[in-house]
């Protein structure tokens, strides 16, 4: 079946620290990939929706400046927390739909991202 | 607006028992999908099902069964004779498309089958 993989699965770092968080589609074309944050025992919250090629769309309340999305390619979408702080600290899982047809999304194992 | 409420935020029971998790969702659309996820504690959504809002037939899948009905908006997840290694925490979601759209969770249920 379809797999995301998602690189590095945990990070710790200091406050100030620039992030970045790979998402790869290993065994599928993926045009649009989304990432998700989770704060801990919380629901997922979509943070922005990546597009191939294209800026990536950002919901309310995200701040585009502070996490930088590239979709530099069909399988690969990167995820960066720019000056991190322990506020940042958070669950971050992305996702990947096959580029065409009827599939669902299907999620990487997530990054658990801890800010010093 | 989408909105996915379950209302059962944790759930303990003793290992063979069935338990239901409830779901039960908001939206305007006549074209949905509905979703069922489990994440263990490692932390990865495993996707358990997707329905889509022209389909009411309940499915099984083993000792898992889904009872979906649109006059509840409900969307309920039964797990049959429960084991151990079904402890996780179950999300409910709901999306406009298939695949290719945002995805509404739930804020999840906690599910404890204890030994």
């Amino acid at each position: 079946g379809a797999v995301v993989s998602q690189h590095p699965s945990r990070v710790i770092c200091k406050s100030g620290t620039s992030v970045k968080i790979e998402c790869r589609s290993l065994d599928f074309q993926a045009t649009t990939m989304f990432w998700y944050r989770q704060f801990p025992k919380k629901s997922l919250m979509l943070m922005a929706t990546s597009n191939e090629g294209s800026k990536a769309t950002y919901e309310q309340g995200v701040e585009k400046d502070k996490f930088l999305i590239n979709h530099a390619s069909l399988t690969l979408s990167t995820l960066t927390v720019t000056s991190a702080h322990p506020e940042d600290s958070s669950f971050y899982i992305c996702s990947a739909v096959l580029t065409s047809g009827n599939q669902p999304q299907h999620f990487g194992d997530g990054t658990r991202l801890s800010i010093l | 607006a989408q909105k996915v409420t379950q209302a059962q935020t944790e759930i303990s029971v003793v290992e063979k028992e069935d338990v239901t998790l409830d779901c039960v969702y908001e939206t305007r659309d006549t074209t949905y999908y509905l979703f069922w996820y489990k994440q263990p504690p490692s932390g990865e959504l495993v996707f358990l099902i997707r329905r889509n809002s022209f389909d009411e037939q309940n499915e099984i899948s083993g000792r898992y069964s889904w009872n979906f009905q649109k006059s509840t908006s409900s969307f309920n997840f039964t797990i049959t004779a429960s084991q151990v290694v079904d402890s996780a925490v179950y999300f409910c979601a709901l999306s406009e498309a298939p695949g290719d759209d945002k995805i509404i969770f739930g804020k999840g249920t906690r599910l404890h089958i204890l030994p």
